[in-house]
């Protein structure tokens, strides 16, 4: 069976702060897909990132890096320097050789000024 | 160019009713995608289509949903004898290969 978790509900931090988002997966199979999307209070899921599973370099864009460890079948997510605008709910999701995401159940993060 | 557009905002409707939840993709996307999301929840895979036709619509949770793509583009979602339990916000999403997935705001249904 695949299954995304995140085990944080909800974190807040001080703007300026550096924050992680933990996402951990479940999967069979040997080609798969993973994804961070984000979505603010108007409710729209913006994509930000997709990994296959045989790229495991670490992504960087801007404030935004990304760690990916098949041994630890995860795939965590990190802002630099926090700022307001980054609050929202951050969904991690799995991909795999069909087209459905499978999605953990989010990750609010609260930025405060 | 414009994203994926979705019709109405919100739906206020009573309970037993019938409604409709329109999804206009990214021009030239082949692929589209219907999801609800609960309050708190990540969304769940409701039915996907490839061009017309509908690939997989394992998701949908009974006979009461049904979901159209006549010309391709352009999709309806349909849900008959509303229940309260279908309250939720209705997502679509398109793709132009089945890779990336970008959604559009949503469809707020609330079955009083």
């Amino acid at each position: 069976a695949q299954k995304v978790t995140q085990a944080q509900t909800e974190i807040s931090v001080v703007e300026k702060e550096d924050v992680t988002l933990d996402c951990v997966y479940e999967t069979r199979d040997t080609t798969y897909y993973l994804f961070w999307y984000k979505q603010p209070p108007s409710g729209e899921l913006v994509f930000l990132i997709r990994r296959n599973s045989f790229d495991e370099q670490n992504e960087i864009s801007g404030r935004y890096s990304w760690n990916f460890q098949k041994s630890t079948s995860s795939f965590n997510f990190t802002i630099t320097a926090s700022q307001v605008v980054d609050s929202a709910v951050y969904f991690c999701a799995l991909g795999s050789s069909n087209y459905q995401l499978i999605w953990g159940a989010g990750t609010k993060l609260i930025i405060k000024p | 160019g414009a994203g994926v557009s979705q019709t109405p905002s919100n739906k206020v409707t009573e309970k037993g009713k019938y409604v409709e939840l329109r999804c206009d993709p990214i021009s030239g996307h082949t692929a589209l995608y219907w999801y609800r999301q609960s309050l708190g929840q990540g969304p769940e895979f409701l039915i996907y289509f490839q061009g017309t036709g509908a690939a997989d619509d394992s998701g949908l949770p009974n006979d009461r949903f049904f979901a159209v793509r006549p010309e391709g583009s352009v999709s309806t979602l349909k849900i008959q004898r509303t229940e309260r339990g279908d309250s939720a916000v209705y997502l679509c999403a398109s793709s132009p290969d089945g890779n990336i997935q970008y959604f559009g705001a949503g469809t707020r249904l609330s079955v009083l």
